[in-house]
């Protein structure tokens, strides 16, 4: 069985643009989570999507936005990148809310 | 709301030694406990969790853990460790009423030396 694929793998981006990421969750999962993962902040939590509906969200600006679509695949949107948006952006999708997590590999997002 | 602590940035071990990773926490209910492996350039992968039952949980690659509810704590620990165990090491948790969001810790280097 595939795993989550996330893409593409590494991204370079200049600062102001935009930039979407993509999630394929593994087949049957319907909840898909987004982190951020900087060296400085560690791990956290973006948002979370369940049969299309956010149901909830981090402590992150406006700029980052998500959206899930039928067949459970995800994207992550970041607008005006910031230098500071530089990281590893992790996806992770699960069959139920309170099983085990399966992590993608990430995306490498560089904003120069 | 929930937090996790680890205390060590950094844990180097000779192969073959034992090995225990710290990891407390905090939270207003009760939760899911979770360790995860993150090898270079690679996502999470899960070696154990707690959900309910036994506190003493055994995971993959030989690791296991302790759900100690009144320290709040979920140790790690493998009594032999091999080169290959060198990685990143982060301890998460879930609030049971928000078992989607997981809260990781800071992060453990696992440092295993020949």
């Amino acid at each position: 069985k595939a795993g989550v694929t996330q893409t593409p793998r590494y991204l370079i981006k200049t600062r102001g643009q935009q930039v979407t990421l993509s999630c394929s969750p593994i087949s049957g999962h319907r909840s898909v989570s987004w982190y951020q993962q900087t060296p400085g902040q560690g791990l956290q939590f973006l948002f979370e999507y369940f049969s299309e509906t956010q149901r909830n969200k981090g402590n992150f600006p406006g700029r980052f936005s998500g959206r899930q679509f039928s067949n459970s695949r995800s994207e992550m949107n970041v607008s005006t990148l910031e230098l500071g948006d530089s990281a590893l952006y992790l996806c992770a999708s699960s069959l139920v809310s309170d099983s085990e997590a399966f992590f993608g590999q990430g995306t490498r997002l560089t904003v120069v | 709301a929930q937090s996790v602590t680890q205390l060590d940035s950094q844990v180097p071990v000779f192969e073959e030694a034992p090995v225990e990773l710290r990891c407390n926490y905090s939270s207003s209910v009760s939760v899911y406990l979770f360790w995860y492996v993150q090898y270079p350039n690679q996502g999470l992968q899960l070696l154990l969790k707690y959900l309910s039952g036994s506190t003493l949980v055994k995971g993959i690659n030989g690791f296991e853990a302790e759900f100690n509810k009144s320290q709040t704590s979920f140790h790690l620990r493998k009594p032999s460790v091999h080169i290959s165990d060198t990685a990143e090491y982060f301890c998460a948790v879930s609030g049971m009423d928000s078992s989607y969001k997981l809260i990781f810790g800071s992060g453990t280097r696992l440092l295993v030396r020949p």
